[in-house]
């Protein structure tokens, strides 16, 4: 297990379609995030998962963002009816939790998403 | 709502010159600040983690501080090269509840050789 893997590494969708990305996050790892990056901006965060339980969510992520996590393993971001302001780099991250200790996050190389 | 600013967003240097770049946030109760590496078209690579009870980390020719007081970090790179070329971002993360990480712009360098 040598990183975070994310899936496909570009995708080019036109708009209306639905796209899903996935994350693999490091096996031992039980936090897994999901972040957007536009051009020249930093990555923003649309939500976070411990385990299978998806415990916070960005008010960036519409009805038309879903994000799971089953069994706690890998994770899917789905986009319904893609539009262009959905075109930005998608980020997964992983960290561990141990109470009392922040562990950084690593992260995967990203999923470019371009709605044409 | 923590806000995070990079300055300068963008630095050219010639190689071998030592550099700062700096990163503020306006919430001082953080857990801890990163430091990340950014690739044209790629994710990140962490280089530094700053526990809040920190001061400051070092890896190699990269050293960064944290002043949580006053709201600052500094990354300091040594005898920069032309491979230290990429955008560099700081990210803080506040409190161990809740676990996203807010994000400055980014710097931007160059390292011409």
């Amino acid at each position: 297990d040598t990183g975070v893997s994310q899936d496909p590494r570009h995708k080019i969708t036109k708009r209306g379609q639905n796209v899903t990305f996935r994350c693999d996050p490091i096996s031992e790892h039980n936090r897994l995030y999901w972040y957007r990056q536009t051009l020249g901006q930093g990555p923003e965060f649309l939500t976070y998962f411990q385990n299978e339980a998806q415990l916070e969510k960005s008010r960036l992520l519409s009805d038309r963002f879903s994000a799971e996590r089953p069994k706690g393993s890998f994770s899917t971001l789905e986009i319904q009816r893609t539009e262009q302001g959905d075109s930005a780099m998608y980020l997964c991250a992983s960290s561990p939790e141990v109470a009392g200790f922040g562990y950084g996050y690593t992260f995967g190389s990203g999923t470019r998403l371009t709605v044409v | 709502k923590q806000e995070v600013t990079q300055i300068p967003a963008a630095l050219s240097v010639p190689e071998g010159e030592n550099l700062v770049l700096n990163c503020s946030f306006t919430d001082s109760a953080i857990y801890n600040l990163q430091w990340f590496r950014q690739d044209p078209g790629k994710g990140l690579t962490s280089l530094l983690l700053i526990q809040s009870s920190q001061r400051e980390q070092t890896s190699g020719r990269l050293n960064a501080s944290l002043d949580k007081s006053s709201g600052r970090s500094t990354l300091y790179i040594a005898a920069s090269q032309p491979g230290d070329s990429a955008t560099y971002l700081c990210a803080v993360r506040v409190g161990n509840a809740g676990n996203m990480l807010t994000f400055g712009g980014g710097t931007r360098l160059m390292v011409k050789p």
